[in-house]
């Protein structure tokens, strides 16, 4: 099972941030945060993802908080084809290769012109 | 930069019919991994290879099979097609030797089964 929580859609105006928040209040010590994207019918993408720290790059940046048990992706200046739905998602460690993803219910995400 | 490649993109099948869907990680990408995507859904987990073994499993039904060749590219094998099995397959690919490498998806098969 999932083990985060967002919120079903969320609307953001074109070129102003738009800020995502997840919530994990069961996040082990050795998992990662991931935030993944997908846009109708495509194959997820990555975005980012995070242990503890803060974290940016040129799509997003991540921002988990002291307790790790929530954290706010956010994209500083949406456009419309940032239009997706963004998923958080808890990830540990699997011995032997690396851990699947669960996907969860995610955010539906609309930038409106 | 290469991508996972998928083929193919389109698939249309009968009932009881088998089909089997192909998977090319990035190359020097060890790990691949099969997801199922139904209309409406979420992206569930079928089923991981790492270094051609079978590392995990999710919710595969038995008419499914898969396997991770000595190039690393994947095969997903279904058999005795059904209506509900209609939906987009991905997979996914990560690096060697990195537990939390990133997934990197292609942009899926769409099964249709008539």
């Amino acid at each position: 099972d999932a083990k985060t929580t967002q919120p079903p859609s969320m609307d953001c105006a074109e070129g102003r941030a738009a800020n995502l928040p997840c919530n994990h209040s069961t996040i082990s010590g050795n998992e990662y945060v991931y935030w993944y994207r997908q846009i109708h019918s495509q194959g997820p993408q990555y975005i980012i993802h995070g242990l503890k720290n803060n974290e940016t790059n040129e799509m997003a940046s991540l921002i988990i908080t002291e307790d790790r048990k929530s954290s706010t992706l956010i994209l500083p200046h949406a456009t419309l084809r940032d239009t997706a739905v963004y998923y958080c998602i808890v990830r540990g460690y699997h011995q032997g290769g690396s851990e699947k993803l669960v996907f969860g219910k995610g955010t539906k995400l609309t930038v409106n012109p | 930069a290469a991508g996972v490649i998928q083929s193919p993109r389109h698939l249309i099948k009968e009932k009881r019919e088998t089909a089997t869907l192909k998977c090319y990680p990035i190359p020097r990408h060890d790990t691949v991994y099969w997801y199922q995507q139904g209309p409406g859904q979420d992206p569930q987990f079928l089923i991981s290879f790492y270094e051609k073994m079978q590392s995990d499993k999710g919710s595969i039904p038995d008419r499914f099979s898969a396997q991770q060749f000595s190039d690393y590219h994947s095969e997903l094998n279904m058999s005795s097609l059904e209506l509900g099995d209609s939906a987009l397959y991905f997979c996914a690919s990560s690096k060697p030797g990195q537990p939390n490498s990133p997934l990197h998806f292609g942009n899926g098969t769409r099964l249709t089964v008539t």
